[in-house]
């Protein structure tokens, strides 16, 4: 059982480069996020997923896209990155019952510097 | 809506002495509230939550926190800290029947601990 797994754990993009940050979770979790944390500042969501097929956006979405093609994965693709988009993201996972939300479970973070 | 204040951006304390991390929250419905903690360059791990069954929370760690929902508090407490507990701490509030699994974070508090 590894919990939520992210990949990779560091990058460095170039202005205006594409790519995506890797998300899987092996509980059987219908509950997805995306999160980023800037420097000194709490977490600010990106994205959600309530299930496989079902995504909607969060505090911060501009600048990024998701999909939820499996229980398991949820990927978070950048699009013409920017250095405003230098932070480390963080996603994570959580089961819900009748909306009684239970805790987050969360990976170790992708690293993301945009220069 | 819901929204997190944490009093304290930064704390410090002794070895051994008590730790005391204050977190207010505003919430529409009954709230679910979650401290996690960071360490350096890791993922959230959680402390402990509330989550409508007993007000006084414990958690791991010796960890404990009090739901008082006249004062719209959510406090953490620890009788005696240890050089282990120096991270960064995040409350979190979750508004439990409207927001299908949306949280919001807290900016942190970091808790330094002397020897």
């Amino acid at each position: 059982n590894a919990g939520v797994t992210q990949t990779p754990k560091f990058r460095i993009l170039k202005i205006g480069q594409s790519m995506t940050l890797q998300c899987t979770q092996d509980m059987n979790h219908n509950y997805m996020y995306w999160y980023r944390q800037d420097p000194g500042m709490g977490l600010k969501l990106i994205y959600y997923s309530v299930g496989a097929g079902i995504t909607d956006k969060g505090e911060v979405p501009n600048g990024y896209n998701v999909s939820r093609s499996t229980t398991e994965d949820f990927p978070l693709r950048l699009e013409l990155a920017a250095p405003s988009q230098t932070s480390v993201y963080f996603c994570a996972s959580s089961r819900s019952l009748r909306d009684y939300l239970y805790e987050q479970y969360f990976g170790p973070g992708t690293r993301l510097t945009v220069t | 809506a819901q929204s997190v204040t944490q009093l304290d951006s930064h704390v410090s304390v002794s070895e051994g002495t008590p730790v005391l991390l204050r977190c207010n929250y505003s919430s529409s419905y009954s709230p679910s509230l979650f401290w996690y903690v960071q360490h350096p360059n890791k993922g959230l791990q959680l402390l402990l939550k509330y989550t409508s069954a007993a007000t006084l929370v414990k958690g791991i760690n010796g960890f404990e926190a009090e739901f008082k929902k006249s004062e719209t508090s959510f406090h953490l407490t620890k009788p005696s800290a240890h050089m282990s507990d120096a991270a960064e701490y995040f409350c979190v509030v979750s508004d439990r029947d409207t927001n299908a699994g949306k949280s919001t974070f807290g900016d942190g508090t970091t808790l330094t601990v002397k020897p």
